[in-house]
């Protein structure tokens, strides 16, 4: 059984440009989340979704930023016109469960390293 | 604002002592709460969760949770070289009606061979 997978795993973008990032969740899960984690920081969430439907994205910045998991295929975390505060590592995370199941282990991917130049 | 506070450490111990890392959180009406461990420019692992009141044991892993005291601490026993890494604590939040897992920023584990 596959781990959650992130591609790519280091992307570098020029300030301006589009970065977008995708997660695969584990066989089974329904529930994704993204993290992003700034150097000496700890995990700061994004946004959560289930298939179709971005149910919290209080987490993610009102502008630039968008995430989708469609119906078919994997989970797209976008970041329009990149700035250089927006290098960090951003992680996939997936669960079986609801956020709300004290059982919600979230399972992480290896992350996407994004560096604005 | 709910939050949650570890001690950034370094926390140094010597090969085969028990570490002890520690976590407290400000909501008191939390359920879950997960240690992960994540090594140097890695990904995080889960290592256990936790939701009951007193000890839970995984191998040389010891989660205990007092709800009382908001507090929860990762006991390592046997401690490894192969153990130094950073260890986060995770506290199930409920936020705006919906839960989030929220972070604390790490304690740094080094273990001396």
């Amino acid at each position: 059984n596959a781990g959650v997978m992130q591609n790519p795993r280091h992307l570098v973008r020029r300030r301006g440009q589009e970065a977008r990032l995708r997660c695969s969740p584990m066989k089974g899960h329904s529930h994704v989340y993204w993290y992003r984690q700034l150097p000496e920081e700890g995990l700061k969430f994004m946004v959560y979704l289930q298939k179709e439907n971005i149910i919290d994205e209080s987490g993610m910045p009102k502008e630039r930023f968008s995430a989708e998991f469609p119906k078919e295929g994997p989970s797209i975390l976008r970041i329009q016109q990149v700035v250089r505060g927006d290098s960090a590592a951003y992680f996939c995370a997936s669960s079986p469960r609801l956020p709300a199941d004290p059982y919600n282990e979230q399972f992480f991917g290896p992350g996407t390293r994004l560096t604005v130049l | 604002q709910k939050e949650v506070e570890q001690n950034s450490g370094p926390l140094s111990v010597p090969e085969g002592a028990i570490a002890s890392l520690n976590c407290t959180y400000s909501d008191r009406g939390s359920q879950s709460f997960f240690w992960y461990r994540q090594y140097s420019g890695k990904s995080p692992e889960l290592i256990m969760f936790i939701y009951s009141n007193g000890d839970k044991e995984d191998g040389r892993f010891t989660a205990q949770l007092n709800k009382a005291s908001q507090y929860v601490s990762l006991l390592i026993r046997d401690s490894q070289p192969s153990d130094s890494a950073t260890y986060l604590c995770a506290v199930n939040f409920k936020r705006a009606g919906s839960y989030q897992l929220t972070f604390g920023k790490g304690t740094k584990l080094s273990v001396i061979p």
